[in-house]
């Protein structure tokens, strides 16, 4: 089976520009998490998907969206971009939202804003 | 404000030692509490993981202890491998959200 894959690994923006990122979970897993991993915050939790629905939701600005489609891929859209969002961003699926199934994580998208 | 605390931030092993990362929290609502391991380049995975009605889950060299009383959890690596130096960090889970511990590096010494 294959694992979470997501677009591109690596990616340098400018301030101001827009990005979007692409998560592409398990086949079969219907939740979609998206989390922002840097060196000073750690990994903090963006905003869950489960069915084309957002879920849940952390503490970042309205600029981090996120959409999920029909066949369970999700995309984060970060606008007007600023240098604190350079991070490592993660997302990371299961089975059933709410239960106590593991997360599997991707490798990983790693934005640079310059 | 961190919802899991972390300690120690880094730590050192002789291989075949005994390395112990401890995590704290506060929100009784938790109702799931995993370790994860993590590799340069590359995304947390699920080494294990444990419910609050339980004090202790042991898998091969990993162990967990749980102490719902004073509300603290560690991860036990027994027998320490140079191969299992990574990043260690521990979360736990309110309804569908995750909340991680600002994580542990390992140096496993040969």
């Amino acid at each position: 089976k294959a694992g979470v894959t997501q677009t591109p690994r690596y990616l340098i923006k400018t301030r101001g520009q827009q990005v979007t990122l692409s998560c592409s979970p398990i086949s079969g897993h219907r939740s979609v998490s998206w989390y922002q991993q840097t060196p000073g915050q750690g990994l903090q939790f963006l905003f869950e998907y489960f069915s084309e629905t957002q879920r849940n939701k952390g503490n970042f600005p309205g600029r981090f969206s996120g959409r999920q489609f029909s066949n369970s891929r999700s995309e984060m859209n970060v606008s007007t971009l600023e240098l604190g969002d350079s991070a490592l961003y993660l997302c990371a699926s299961s089975s059933l939202a709410g239960a106590v199934n593991e997360q599997f994580f991707g490798p990983g998208t790693r934005l640079t804003v310059l | 404000q961190q919802q899991v605390k972390q300690s120690p931030q880094s730590l050192i092993v002789q291989k075949g030692g005994i390395s112990i990362i401890n995590c704290a929290y506060e929100n009784t609502a938790f109702d799931y509490f995993p370790w994860y391991q993590q590799f340069p380049g590359k995304g947390p995975a699920l080494l294990i993981a444990i419910r609050p009605d339980v004090s202790e889950k042991k898998e091969g060299r990993f162990t967990i202890s749980f102490n719902k009383s004073a509300k603290q959890f560690s991860l036990h690596i027994m027998d320490s491998q140079p191969g299992d130096s990574a990043t260690y960090f521990c979360a736990a889970r309110d309804f569908n959200k995750f909340y991680f511990g600002s994580g542990t590096k390992l140096n496993v010494k040969p």
